[in-house]
């Protein structure tokens, strides 16, 4: 699986949107980028994934650049609750997914 | 619906014991994974089963670890003479597919102190 890189911490405004970043250079054509978060004493939540094209739900959207170097997580109005671990994953099929440490990200009022 | 369960919550172990750590998967979910939680960092896959087959076991630490999944449905991670470097959350994730767009449904995991 492709090593990704985020930043180690970023502050947000609360009902702003929070945009967190992660570089995948070494990304493959058929590997997907997973964003999962995790708040304190808890397991990692799902929260989106992609292969080529931006993607949305009701939690948050994800922009990959065209040459999928790289991607955004954007939580487009993030509230207190929204303060967590931040983890950006790129894996290629169900097995190994390698997590890294993370953005955390706190939302503040 | 159910979620992925685990348990114990919290297990104190001595240096030396052998611990084992139960994992209840979403029903019908084929593939199971194991990851290992230090203090302030990111999980850390240990292993993951498709069914009853152990498929990877490349992050397992050593060979005092071992983990089955007999039936292919609740999954068992065993520690063998525990270590204090063995603290830590253990983590198990559960996945409906065998593909990879394929999100993982994880449970609270279990904290091992290991005195």
């Amino acid at each position: 699986d492709a090593k990704t890189t985020q930043p180690p911490s970023m502050d947000c405004a609360e009902g702003r949107a929070a945009n967190l970043p992660c570089n995948h250079s070494t990304i493959s054509g058929n590997e997907y980028v997973y964003w999962y978060r995790q708040i304190h004493s808890q397991g990692p939540q799902y929260i989106i994934h992609g292969l080529k094209n931006n993607e949305t739900n009701e939690m948050a959207s994800l922009i990959i650049t065209e040459d999928r170097k790289s991607s955004t997580l954007i939580l487009p109005h993030a509230t207190l609750r929204d303060t967590a671990v931040y983890y950006c994953i790129v894996s290629l099929n169900a097995g190994k997914s390698t997590f890294g440490d993370g953005t955390t990200l706190t939302v503040k009022p | 619906g159910a979620g992925v369960s685990q348990s114990p919550r919290y297990k104190v172990a001595k240096r030396g014991q052998d611990v084992a750590l139960r994992c209840d998967p979403i029903s019908g979910h084929v593939s199971l994974f194991w990851y290992q939680q230090a203090l302030g960092q990111g999980p850390e896959f240990l292993t993951y089963f498709q069914n009853e087959a152990q498929l990877d076991k490349s992050g397992l630490p050593s060979d005092r670890f071992f983990a089955e999944r007999p039936e292919g449905s609740v999954s068992t991670l065993k520690i063998q003479r525990t270590q204090q470097e063995d603290s830590a959350v253990y983590l198990c994730a559960s996945s409906p597919l065998d593909r990879g767009d394929n999100e993982q449904f994880f449970g609270p995991g279990t904290r091992l102190t290991v005195l």
